[in-house]
């Protein structure tokens, strides 16, 4: 089955701490992207990249870092830095640049900081 | 630039009644338009989208919307409300740059017995 798998559903972190969560896909997507949701906020843009050894900031990147050393996986680490890191990540993918398509959603992690 | 304005953040439909969520965008170029379902502690999944082919735009689970141009509104309707329907919806715009969609904050759906 294609898809984006992120792991773990679940984390918690102490404060302090730098936390890696992970993003797969096997949808050979060139365009992968990682969102924060809030309740009542939407989902705000993180990181996004699209194409492999490239990626761009988006809206709230501050306090965050990515990779992108294969094309199917976008690691997102959420550093010391970022001052109010409890909320709902989301990873996503999209078939390429310059395409007016629709981005295709993991299942979410969830970070708490204790 | 664009942008996206749901209004409601919450609406409360009976189960067997109209839905009406409502979508309003901007955009400075003809925009591709997205409505997402996302129920809790999930990722979200795409209901429909309008990509200029036709202004009504059916999707899954018997929503469909139509694009109005002249009043820049994208609208999710479906005829009868069930129970299953109770979720987060999301409309999102795209103008093709960078690959960027932008998310309206959500509305979230009550289905009343």
């Amino acid at each position: 089955d294609g898809g984006i798998t992120q792991s773990p559903k679940y984390l918690f972190r102490k404060e302090g701490q730098n936390v890696t969560l992970s993003c797969e896909q096997n949808l050979n997507h060139d365009a992968m992207y990682w969102y924060r949701q809030d309740p009542g906020q939407g989902l705000r843009l993180i990181y996004y990249s699209q194409i492999v050894n490239d990626f761009q900031k988006g809206d709230i990147a501050e306090g965050y870092s990515v990779s992108r050393e294969k094309k199917e996986s976008f690691p997102l680490t959420v550093t010391s830095a970022q001052k109010n890191p409890t909320a709902f990540y989301l990873c996503a993918s999209s078939i390429g640049a310059g395409v007016y398509n629709e981005q295709f959603f993991g299942p979410g992690t969830r970070l708490t900081v204790l | 630039a664009q942008s996206v304005t749901q209004l409601g953040s919450h609406v409360s439909v009976s189960e067997g009644a109209l839905v009406l969520l409502r979508c309003n965008y901007s955009s400075s170029v003809p925009p591709y338009l997205f409505w997402y379902v996302q129920y809790p502690n999930q990722g979200l999944q795409l209901l429909l989208k309008y990509t200029s082919a036709a202004t009504l735009v059916k999707g899954i689970n018997g929503f469909e919307a139509e694009f109005k141009k002249s009043e820049t509104s994208f609208h999710l309707t479906k005829p009868s409300a069930h129970m299953s329907d109770a979720a987060e919806y999301f409309c999102a715009v795209s103008e093709g740059r960078d690959d960027k969609i932008i998310f309206g904050k959500g509305t979230r759906l009550h289905i009343l017995p």
